[in-house]
């Protein structure tokens, strides 16, 4: 069975720290990995994609990936109040077009 | 540019009828994708159009479940004989292409979804 995990959390952080959010996969055929944020009540909203092993940044937020560990990790620096939501981490299987998600992480960065 | 749009919004309908719920996809995505969102749950995935044709079709839970997207732009999920279980939010994503030699570096844009209450 293909499965994306997620601590649902909540994960608390102060406003200022980074928050590290983390994902494991359990099919070694992912082949792209993605970061989306879902406000209370709203669709999910795409901020990251990665697809090599590493770091990518952008912004604030850095996503790495360690595919030999099957796992995808998302930092946020400089944590404001406004990034607290749930973060939904999904992978793409090679050969298929959907996303499967994991249950999604819920932070909260407190002022 | 505009972005996923989903209608209705709402949709309240009690067990046992039929109903229709509409997505738009981003100009051009010649990829659509439904999902569907339960409390406390990631989207599940539904079904997956590349152009017209239905490309994956595995994530339809029963044959009360149809989708079709004539013209390659505006799909239609189809639900007949609802039952109470298949209260959700139903969401709809596209994206520019869907797979290209068995990858898919494609990114999936949202859609705001239509919350059923299946009473």
């Amino acid at each position: 069975q293909k499965e994306v995990e997620q601590n649902s959390g909540p994960l608390s952080v102060p406003e200022g720290a980074i928050a590290s959010l983390n994902c494991t996969y359990s099919d070694r055929g992912s082949q792209s990995f993605f970061w989306y944020r879902q406000y209370s009540g709203k669709s999910p909203e795409l901020i990251m994609s990665i697809y090599s092993n590493g770091d990518k940044e952008d912004g604030r937020f850095t996503a790495q990936l360690n595919k030999a560990s099957q796992y995808v990790s998302l930092l946020i620096r400089d944590s404001q109040p406004s990034d607290s939501a749930t973060y939904l981490c999904a992978v793409n299987l090679r050969g298929q077009g959907n996303l499967i998600f994991g249950k999604g992480t819920k932070l909260s960065v407190k002022p | 540019g505009a972005g996923v749009s989903q209608t209705p919004s709402n949709k309240v309908t009690e067990k046992g009828k039929y109903v229709e719920l509409r997505c738009d996809p981003i100009s051009g995505h010649t990829a659509l994708y439904w999902y569907r969102q339960s409390l406390g749950q990631g989207p599940e995935f539904l079904i997956y159009f590349q152009g017209t044709g239905a490309a994956d079709d595995s994530g339809l839970p029963n044959d009360r479940f149809f989708a079709v997207r004539p013209e390659g732009s505006v799909s239609t999920l189809k639900i007949q004989r609802t039952e109470r279980g298949d209260s959700a939010v139903y969401l709809c994503a596209s994206s520019l292409t869907g797979l290209a030699n068995l990858v898919s570096y494609n990114e999936q844009f949202f859609g705001p979804g239509t919350r059923l209450t299946v009473l």
